[in-house]
């Protein structure tokens, strides 16, 4: 059974730090990942996604990918109270299969 | 483009009852997902369609939990004798192909079993 490890269950950092977030696969044939961001009492938004080994930066907003491990993180720089939420990370083969997710960290950026 | 639309946004059953979930993808959308998000066991796959026809069901609790899409316009997810563990918020989603397509999300129905 396909399933996404999420660390850490929570975090909480001040306004204006760092936060990063972790995120694991155990598919070996895994080939896209995805990070969606929720908000309380609100449906998950995608936020980025990323496909092949490196980085991809949008914004304050930085992802990475190290597929030999398997292991995508999401860094977000200067962050905002409104960045507060519950961050979702998504798996996927190629081919069209079905969309497996961890079951999120919960981001507090305190004021 | 109205995005994906769920109905009802909310609904209340009684223990036993039958509860039937609705859900619009997206036009020209040909991948639609179901999930259930609770707080304990967070956002679980159900089931998956593309083009109608269901792909991977292996979520799917087997016997009071049945999903249909009859047409390229809807899905339904129909859940038999409803018990309180079902209470959840059940989410649809749909990608255009499904593949590296992120797939969007409607509001979701929250369903409270009494």
């Amino acid at each position: 059974q396909q399933k996404v490890q999420q660390s850490p269950e929570s975090l909480i950092v001040p306004e204006g730090g760092m936060a990063s977030l972790n995120c694991t696969s155990s598919d070996r044939n895994v080939d896209y990942f995805w990070w969606y961001r929720q908000h309380s009492g609100k449906s998950p938004k995608m936020l980025m996604s990323i496909f092949s080994n490196g980085e991809k930066e949008e914004g304050r907003f930085t992802v990475h990918l190290n597929k030999a491990s398997l292991h995508t993180s999401l860094h977000i720089r200067d962050s905002q109270p409104s960045d507060s939420a519950l961050y979702l990370c998504a798996a996927s083969r190629a081919g069209g299969y079905k969309v497996v997710f961890g079951s999120g960290t919960r981001l507090l950026v305190s004021p | 483009n109205a995005g994906v639309i769920q109905t009802p946004r909310h609904k209340v059953t009684g223990k036993g009852q039958e509860a039937t979930l609705w859900c619009e993808p997206i036009s020209g959308h040909s991948a639609v997902f179901w999930y259930r998000q609770t707080i304990v066991q967070g956002l679980e796959f159900l089931t998956y369609f593309r083009n109608q026809a269901p792909i991977d069901d292996s979520g799917m609790p087997k016997e009071r939990f049945s999903a249909q899409m009859p047409n390229q316009s809807h899905s339904t997810l129909k859940i038999q004798s409803t018990q309180p563990q079902d209470s959840a918020v059940y989410l649809c989603a749909s990608s255009p192909t499904g593949g590296n397509q992120a797939p969007l999300f409607g509001e979701g129905t929250r369903l409270s079993v009494l």
